[in-house]
């Protein structure tokens, strides 16, 4: 069962970028890797996923070195609304089996 | 219209009780699945049906009961509640199970007296 490890928090101010990684050591050949972000009384929202490489959409960047064992999710020139918490999650899908398995979280903070 | 949606929004009730929590989608996809948030905000998936059909069904008490009438729906039964299932639960879908993109509802705050 792959394991993940995200920061607890970060700080950022206004219009820099920030970039969250993921450690997930013992991602098997067939996980995915999805970025959800999460604002107070909401359920999470998806933001991007990849399997390798670099995928970018119209708001972040998703990282994974060849190796798999980390993802970076970058968010370009952050604003105050991008304060929220974000989990990576890996899923895999084999023979019958599922497994999926979510981040603690990572609660980034955009000061003005 | 609303995606997924979840009733109630909010629960509170006391310990002993048995109640459950009933989750929609107008998605239109095949599979949908039962988080658990704890206070310290950690998202544990707790089962996930595929054309109604169990494919996850993580360790969790015997207490917790999922049902799936349909595709478009996902009920979560809870007996004889504990202090310790006081958390906010989410109901979310996705096209396939693993490597879609999951919509998520807007959870139901369980407060167990």
């Amino acid at each position: 069962l792959a394991k993940t490890t995200q920061p607890i928090s970060m700080d950022s101010y206004e219009g820099q970028e920030v970039n969250i990684t993921c450690s997930h050591n013992n991602i098997a050949t067939n996980d995915y890797i999805t970025w959800y972000q999460q604002f107070p009384s909401q359920g999470p929202r998806f933001i991007i996923q990849g399997y390798k490489t670099k995928v970018t959409n119209e708001v972040a960047s998703l990282f994974i070195p060849a190796d798999r064992k980390s993802s970076t999710l970058s968010l370009p020139r952050v604003s105050l609304s991008d304060t929220a918490v974000y989990y990576c999650l890996v899923g895999v899908a084999g023979a019958g089996s599922y497994q999926l398995t979510f981040g603690k979280g990572t609660k980034l903070s955009v000061i003005p | 219209d609303t995606a997924v949606s979840q009733t109630p929004k909010y629960l509170v009730t006391q310990m002993g009780n048995d109640k459950s929590i009933k989750c929609e989608q107008n998605l239109g996809h095949d599979t949908m699945y039962w988080y658990k948030q704890d206070s310290k905000k950690f998202l544990k998936i707790m089962f996930s049906y595929n054309n109604k059909e169990l494919i996850i069904n993580e360790t969790v008490p015997n207490r917790f009961s999922p049902k799936s009438p349909d595709k478009a729906h996902l009920n979560l039964h809870i007996n004889s509640l504990e202090l310790g299932d006081s958390a906010v639960y989410f109901c979310a879908s996705s096209q396939q199970p693993v490597g879609q993109e999951q919509f998520f509802g807007p959870g139901t705050r369980l407060t167990v007296l």
